[in-house]
């Protein structure tokens, strides 16, 4: 079983569609959540860190649910801009191994 | 602010030749530093990490290898490539690990082609 795992998708969704994302994870000692963004062919940048009582910023609202190992993503009023792959990223405190999913391709389409 | 570096953008290079891979951050002092490959299609996968000047942990083991001369550089080598090495190659920087700070900003990558 991966550590982190994540539906490679593609999501294809029309603009102002809402879309969720899950990632599950197997270390249950792990103590740090993170959604990453990466267009094609470019760096992964930071998209929001995902707290236990779960965080919103704008369109995005993260989600962690310890008890099943999983975390979410759900983004609302999708828009052209938001089509990347989007990267699960999981690591214990204090240690510096950090695992990233697969990712997830969004296509939003006109 | 932090600005992270890192060159060539684009290599391609022969089976068996060498490699030296460079990436310097600005704007902050004892970095960790990382490595990690991304195979095409696939995730990251961490190379190597460094606390500090002249300390490099592996995370897996293969032809590579990794030095950090100076606090904010980070240079990643090889003797000799394979045709597995390619991939793109990234380097990470964070701030000392904590529950939510460790968050780690990446560098803009070197896609590496070996044929």
């Amino acid at each position: 079983r991966k550590e982190v795992e994540q539906d490679p998708g593609p999501f294809n969704v029309p603009e102002g569609a809402t879309v969720a994302f899950n990632c599950t994870y197997s270390n249950s000692a792990s103590q740090s959540f993170f959604w990453y963004r990466q267009d094609c062919r470019k760096e992964p940048k930071l998209l929001m860190s995902v707290y236990s009582s779960g965080n919103e910023d704008g369109r995005f609202t993260a989600q962690l649910n310890r008890a099943s190992q999983y975390i979410s993503l759900l983004i609302r009023d999708s828009k052209l801009s938001d089509s990347a792959t989007y990267l699960c990223v999981v690591k214990s405190t204090g240690g510096f191994k950090t695992i990233f999913g697969a990712g997830t391709r969004l296509f939003v389409k006109a | 602010s932090q600005t992270i570096h890192q060159w060539p953008a684009t290599l391609v290079q022969p089976v068996g030749s060498p490699l030296s891979l460079e990436c310097t951050v600005e704007g902050t002092s004892n970095p960790n530093l990382y490595w990690y490959r991304q195979a095409a299609g696939r995730g990251l996968q961490l190379l190597f990490y460094s606390v500090g000047i002249g300390q490099i942990s592996s995370e897996v083991p293969q032809n590579l290898s990794a030095s950090r001369p100076q606090d904010r550089q980070f240079i990643l080598s090889s003797k000799k490539l394979l045709l597995s090495d390619s991939g793109f190659y990234l380097c990470a920087w964070s701030v000392l690990p904590g529950r939510y700070t460790d968050t780690q900003y990446f560098g803009p990558g070197t896609r590496l082609t070996v044929l």
